[in-house]
């Protein structure tokens, strides 16, 4: 059982470069979500799709793009990479829409934007 | 600006301390405060959570008191082993989203 999967881990980017990142989730959750994750913040909400077919701004839209490709999966989309950009990159998946459910978090993917 | 506040950065511990950490919202209309562990490596997970309307809720080691009038919310790890080593993050949610503390890295030495 695999949950929430994300791929790449790693990446180095240049600035202006494109990166697709992709998640995938085998648990039958209506809601997925991305976060980023930066010292001293916590992580933030960039997007996220409360059902199939739905997506909408989080607290941290700017420079992103998603899309909720399936039920399974969503993807988080890096148009033109900016030094800002580098973090690590966290999607989750709810069963239901709403921050009352648990969410279960992949591993991330830790990119670097030179 | 953060809209939970979490402290402190970090803590450490002997085995069989109780690492306390600390967390203040301002926003009433949060209706729920769960806890996530991180380890290294890993993306969080759900520790244990509570509503605004109990003031203590225990699961295992794990206890968070909430103070509803303070706008406060605390976690309590008692009789911590090694294991518990990780980050800690508190957090409150509002119709679909949760926001997350800064996180506090607790290490417990043996």
């Amino acid at each position: 059982n695999a949950g929430v999967t994300q791929t790449p881990k790693f990446q180095v980017l240049k600035t202006g470069q494109s990166m697709t990142l992709q998640c995938a989730q085998d648990m039958n959750h209506n809601s997925m979500y991305w976060y980023r994750q930066d010292p001293g913040m916590g992580l933030r909400l960039i997007y996220y799709s409360a059902s199939e077919g739905t997506t909408d701004k989080g607290e941290v839209p700017n420079g992103y793009n998603v899309s909720r490709l399936n039920k399974r999966e969503f993807s988080l989309r890096l148009e033109s990479a900016a030094p800002s950009q580098t973090s690590v990159y966290f999607c989750a998946s709810t069963l239901a829409p709403g921050g009352n459910q648990p969410q279960h978090f992949g591993d991330g993917t830790r990119l670097s934007i030179l | 600006q953060q809209q939970v506040k979490q402290s402190p950065q970090s803590l450490i511990v002997q085995k069989g301390g109780i690492p306390i950490i600390n967390c203040a919202y301002e926003n009433t209309a949060f209706d729920y405060f769960p806890w996530y562990q991180q380890f290294p490596g890993k993306g969080p997970a759900l520790l244990i959570a509570i509503r605004p309307d109990v003031s203590e809720k225990k699961e295992g080691r794990f206890t968070i008191s909430f103070n509803k009038s303070a706008k406060q919310f605390s976690l309590h790890i008692m009789d911590s082993q090694p294991g518990d080593s990780a980050t800690y993050f508190c957090a409150a949610s509002k119709d679909y989203k949760l926001s997350f503390g800064a996180g506090t890295t607790v290490t417990v030495r043996a």
